[in-house]
């Protein structure tokens, strides 16, 4: 069992919905993240939380906006999404400091259709 | 800037059989590797991680990854494959982002194939 929870597993919405993503952890994790994977490649960091304040954007497009209301919640609201943003939409965690030796810690994402 | 190259884009092996998986990074200081493994719609499970000390490191489901640095390589092996192994396999450098976070660079990933 991933002790990271993503909902919902499963999300289809049209290109004029306003849908959120939402994640959870309970490890006492300060870092958070959003990825995004299309299908056969590797996932591709999209923000980066640290001690709920938002520290990396990795130049979204401003129809994801992110949100980290507490330490154990990460969001990300969606609005006006395009058919090509459509994607598995991975969670993570991690703990920061230590010199950075954290591995992240994965949810097991949401399947978004956007049609 | 950190990269990973994972030459191999899918490999096919029988059952019992042994198992290397290639990885090259490229980072300026002292990297941080990590191997993950991704399951049909799932997310990604961490596999093992290397930070210092042994270069050989075990990790779960009787992996282990070797360092080194002359190569620039973290492969991953496994002595005897099972079918449940098959699967998607990801090498990462990680780099301290801002504050500590951990920011992750990916391979491309590579598609495991079990043969019966």
């Amino acid at each position: 069992d991933t002790e990271v929870t993503q909902t919902p597993k499963h999300l289809v919405m049209g290109m004029t919905n306003k849908k959120s993503l939402k994640c959870e952890q309970h490890m006492g994790h300060r870092a958070m993240y959003w990825y995004k994977q299309k299908a056969k490649k590797p996932p591709e960091l999209m923000f980066v939380y640290s001690y709920e304040k938002l520290s990396i954007n990795e130049s979204v497009p401003s129809r994801f906006s992110p949100e980290c209301p507490n330490s154990s919640l990460l969001n990300l609201h969606l609005h006006a999404l395009q058919p090509e943003d459509s994607a598995l939409y991975l969670c993570a965690s991690s703990q920061v400091g230590r010199g950075g030796h954290s591995p992240l810690h994965f949810g097991n994402g949401t399947r978004l259709t956007v049609t | 800037a950190q990269s990973v190259t994972q030459p191999d884009i899918h490999i096919t092996v029988s059952e019992g059989a042994s198992l290397e998986l290639r990885c090259n990074y490229s980072y300026g200081a002292t990297p941080y590797l990590f191997w993950y493994v991704q399951s049909p719609g799932q997310g990604l499970q961490l596999l093992l991680k290397y930070f210092s000390g042994d270069t050989l490191v075990q990790g779960i489901k009787g992996f282990e990854a070797e360092f080194k640095r002359s190569q620039s390589s973290f492969n991953l092996r496994k002595p005897s494959v099972h079918w449940s192994d098959a699967a998607e396999y990801f090498c990462a450098v990680g780099a301290a982002a801002s504050g500590s976070a951990r920011q992750l660079t990916f391979g491309s990933g590579t598609q495991l194939t079990v043969l019966p």
